[in-house]
Order: structure tokens, then sequence, then C-alpha cells
């Protein structure tokens, strides 16, 4: 079956610029989660989402970074006024549910770069 | 506060050698998961093992093979008889379980293998 989705695979933006990251999970997956991965370190995370709501928002770095789930499927991460201290692979991965041990499935990344 | 080390940066062994990743992680959870995860150079993580912290029975799975020791707070990884394409980076998470630790992946900085032919 597909595995999770991200596109795009690659963005380049300018500092002060809006971008948006989407996530296709796995059908059937009702927690959808993102991770933010600098070069050279583990995945940081960010939020997840159990169903449509946010179960768990703690991980976003400041109110820049904004993500939506609205019909409890698709995700789309939001920044606002990018900085380069953003330029990142923006992972996002999804699982059963996220009640604890569920093993999450990754997808290929957004690498963001900000110029 | 939960924290996962990977002390060893990178390996680099020479193939057929056995090589042992190791993992130490900090939690005050009673109940937590720890994981293993494969990041080859494409990029996509790679799910290998789940453990639960009530399980201590350690497992192998092919020329894998894993040690959770709940004493000295560490869950090591060994591959046995490497081949080069086990050259990735390879990630130790944890997550913890009933408390505010639920649902989110603790990672370590990951530990850089290279199989040399």
């Amino acid at each position: 079956g597909a595995g999770v989705s991200q596109t795009p695979s690659n963005k380049v933006t300018e500092k002060g610029k809006y971008v948006e990251l989407r996530c296709d999970p796995i059908s059937g997956h009702t927690a959808l989660y993102w991770y933010r991965q600098s070069l050279g370190q583990g995945p940081e995370f960010l939020i997840y989402f159990q169903g449509t709501g946010a179960a768990d928002d703690s991980g976003l770095p400041n109110d820049r970074f904004f993500a939506v789930r609205p019909e409890g499927s698709v995700s789309t991460l939001k920044i606002q006024r990018t900085e380069r201290g953003d330029s990142a692979v923006y992972l996002c991965a999804s699982s059963y549910y996220a009640t604890g041990g569920n093993e999450q499935f990754f997808g290929p990344g957004t690498r963001l770069t900000v110029l | 506060a939960q924290k996962v080390t990977q002390a060893q940066t990178e390996i680099s062994v020479v193939e057929k050698e056995d090589v042992t990743l190791d993992c130490v992680y900090e939690t005050r959870d009673t109940t937590y998961y720890l994981f293993w995860y494969k990041q080859p150079p494409s990029g996509e993580l790679v799910f290998l093992i789940r453990r639960n912290s009530f399980d201590e029975q350690n497992e192998i799975s092919g020329r894998y093979s894993w040690n959770f020791q709940k004493s000295t707070s560490s869950f090591n990884f060994t591959i046995t008889a490497s081949q080069v394409v086990d050259s990735a980076v390879y990630f130790c998470a944890l997550e913890g379980y009933g408390s505010s630790n639920t649902g989110k992946l603790i990672f370590g900085q990951g530990t850089t293998l290279q199989v040399k032919p």
C-alpha cells in the first residue's frame, strides 16, 4: 500500500516569506506527527494530531509555526515569516493511534531552505 | 525530562565485522517504549524494533539483535556480520506512556555506520 507522502520534496524560499508543507498519511491512520531534522541531528518533535485536533503542540518553536488537519487526514504545516534558522528537513509520520508504542511510519520529508 | 544519548557519532567497520550501537535513555515515566530506526542515504526513516519497558527479553532478528537493560537504562543494537547495505544513520528513540510524553518520539542524535567492503 501507499506510504506517507510529503509535498513538495524540496522548497527554497526567501527570508520573510510564508510556506506550506503538506503531508498525506497512510490511509486509516488516525495519528499524524510532524518532526524537524536539522543536519547531523535526530528528528525533533513539533506537533501531533489525533484525528482533527492537535493533541500536543509543545514542540512548535514559536507562533510562526502552525499546523492543521481539518478532515483528520491530510495535514499542512504552515510557517510564517520564515527565517534562515528554519532551514531543515520537515518529516511527517503517521500511526494507527497515538496511545503510546505505536510504530510511526515516516514520509520522505520536505527539505526547506530559507535564503 | 526525557532524553536519549547516542554517544557514538560515527562508526566505521569492515564488512563481516560485528558492530554494536549504544543507546542510553532517561525518563521518569514508569511505562515507556524504546525504538530503533534506520535512515539510509535515501533519507526515509525505517522502523526496526520496538520494546516496552516491562519486557527486558533480548531480541534477535536475523543479523540484528537488541539488548535492553533497565538497570543501566540502555538499549543497545548489535549487527552481526555487517554488510555494506547496513551503512546508514541509526537512531534510538524513546516514547513515554500515560503522561505528557505519550505520542512523541524523543530521538538521539544518531550514529552513522559506515561498512566498508
